[in-house]
């Protein structure tokens, strides 16, 4: 199956702060990516979907000028926190579908803004 | 409306013994996937099985399989002969759509603790 990583893996930053979260597909080439968030004791919430070489589609209720969206290849998409602040900490997770049965995701990004 | 039900916030089950997980399911569409991951503490995402709606017989993937009861949305997740390392948060999720283009999102339950006892 197909092997997505992220980095960084934590990060903690002060707020008013930018942070960039990696999302690299190891061993396919991904047209589409997903990126999801996890508040504690929650489930996933799309966020919004990366379209590589086009703009990311947005979920509603989403900021897209906060939450910057860069898909430049088709085995890296980014996903920017900018002016980030407390209420923006939680578990951030990139996703790849690689068929119509495999959806697989990355090892997340626990971030945290004091 | 929800589309995905997962009606037990937490289980538990004794070493060895089976468990089922419950999950329901609300769409129009009469092509979808239904996925069922595990999520350990460490918080990644680990994909357990999948059940296409055009799927004649269950899915099953070693001790995982699936009770696809299509006329009744539901799809609930069995685990045989659980061990410790079940132990782990349960997510349901769904994908819509016919479309095989790739971007059909993948919308999730609220998910189920289970606990696996010695």
């Amino acid at each position: 199956g197909a092997v997505v990583s992220q980095h960084p893996s934590r990060v903690i930053c002060k707020s008013g702060t930018s942070v960039k979260i990696e999302c690299r597909s190891l061993d396919f080439q991904a047209t589409t990516m997903f990126w999801y968030r996890q508040f504690p004791k929650q489930s996933l919430m799309l966020m919004a979907t990366s379209n590589e070489g086009s703009k990311a589609t947005y979920e509603q209720g989403v900021e897209k000028d906060k939450f910057l969206i860069n898909h430049a290849s088709l085995t890296l998409s980014t996903l920017t926190v900018t002016s980030a602040h407390p209420e923006d900490s939680s578990f951030y997770i990139c996703s790849q579908r690689e068929g119509p049965e495999e959806q697989f995701f990355g090892p997340g990004t626990r971030l945290t803004v004091l | 409306a929800q589309k995905i039900t997962q009606t037990q916030p937490g289980m538990f089950v004794q070493e060895k013994e089976a468990v089922t997980l419950d999950c329901t399911y609300d769409t129009s569409d009469p092509s979808y996937g239904l996925f069922w991951y595990k999520q350990p503490s460490s918080g990644e995402m680990i994909f357990l099985i999948y059940q296409g709606s055009y799927d004649q017989q269950n899915a099953t993937e070693g001790r995982y399989s699936l009770n696809f009861q299509k006329a009744r949305k539901s799809a609930n997740l069995v685990i045989s002969a659980s061990q410790l390392g079940d132990s782990a948060m349960y997510f349901c999720a769904m994908r819509e759509g016919r479309n095989q283009g790739g971007s059909e999102k993948l919308v999730f339950g609220k998910g189920t603790k289970l606990t696996v006892n010695p």
